[in-house]
């Protein structure tokens, strides 16, 4: 089974700090994701990548950035957090070949305070 | 544009019951379309799938869904309710043909609570 892994289950930073949200997943897929999930809005993209050093923003990029220098590994950065990144981060990844599906990581709840 | 609508923001059934979770999409072209569910505290797990196949689709657990063109609707459904059928449910729709740049386009979930 592809495995798809966050680093930290949960995390509390504080207001201003550089944070990083680490994703892995091991089974070589192309194209990786990271959403947001907030109650009553469902999951929301912030950024993608479908090749090493490759990124595109998705709906809601502001105040994130990406990173993706090895194919297994797709980091999310908030430069200066701030409360309203409080949330859950889910990282996906995906493969066009195959079965078609994207498998999910656990989650990582972030607390900023 | 792709998006989906998630028609109930909760749903309460008795255990035994039917179950309908409803979902309506719209798309310039044949979407891809998918439920996902949640239970509390774990990830998101794949049910059913849609592309281009079988209109009816079955899925884990007992699940179905119907996918109705001239309806532009995804319904889920499950004869008879199960404990722990208690989850949040995505409904979802695929931006791409399976291409390289796919994404996931989720509805805002409708959370089914199982009475005893």
């Amino acid at each position: 089974d592809v495995k798809v892994t966050q680093s930290s289950r949960y995390l509390v930073k504080r207001t201003g700090e550089k944070v990083f949200l680490e994703c892995v997943q091991d089974m070589d897929h192309e194209n990786m994701f990271w959403y947001r999930q907030d109650p009553g809005l469902g999951l929301r993209l912030i950024y993608f990548s479908y090749d090493v050093k490759m990124k595109e923003k998705g709906d809601i990029p502001e105040g994130y950035s990406v990173s993706r220098e090895k194919k297994e590994r797709f980091s999310l950065i908030l430069e200066s957090a701030s409360t309203n990144q409080t949330s859950m981060y889910l990282c996906a990844s995906y493969t066009p070949t195959g079965y078609y599906g994207y498998t999910f990581g656990s989650g990582t709840r972030l607390t900023v305070v | 544009a792709q998006s989906v609508t998630q028609l109930d923001s909760h749903v309460s059934v008795s255990e035994g019951t039917p179950v309908l979770l409803r979902c309506n999409y719209s798309s310039s072209y044949s979407p891809s379309l998918f439920w996902y569910v949640q239970h509390p505290n774990k990830g998101l797990q794949l049910l059913l799938k849609y592309t281009s196949a079988a209109t009816l689709v079955k899925g884990i657990n007992g699940f179905e869904a119907e996918f109705k063109k001239s309806e532009t609707s995804f319904h889920l459904t499950k004869p008879s309710a199960h404990m722990s059928d208690a989850a949040e449910y995505f409904c979802v729709v695929s931006d791409g043909y399976g291409g390289a740049t796919n994404k996931l386009i989720f509805g805002t979930g409708t959370l089914l609570a199982v009475q005893p």
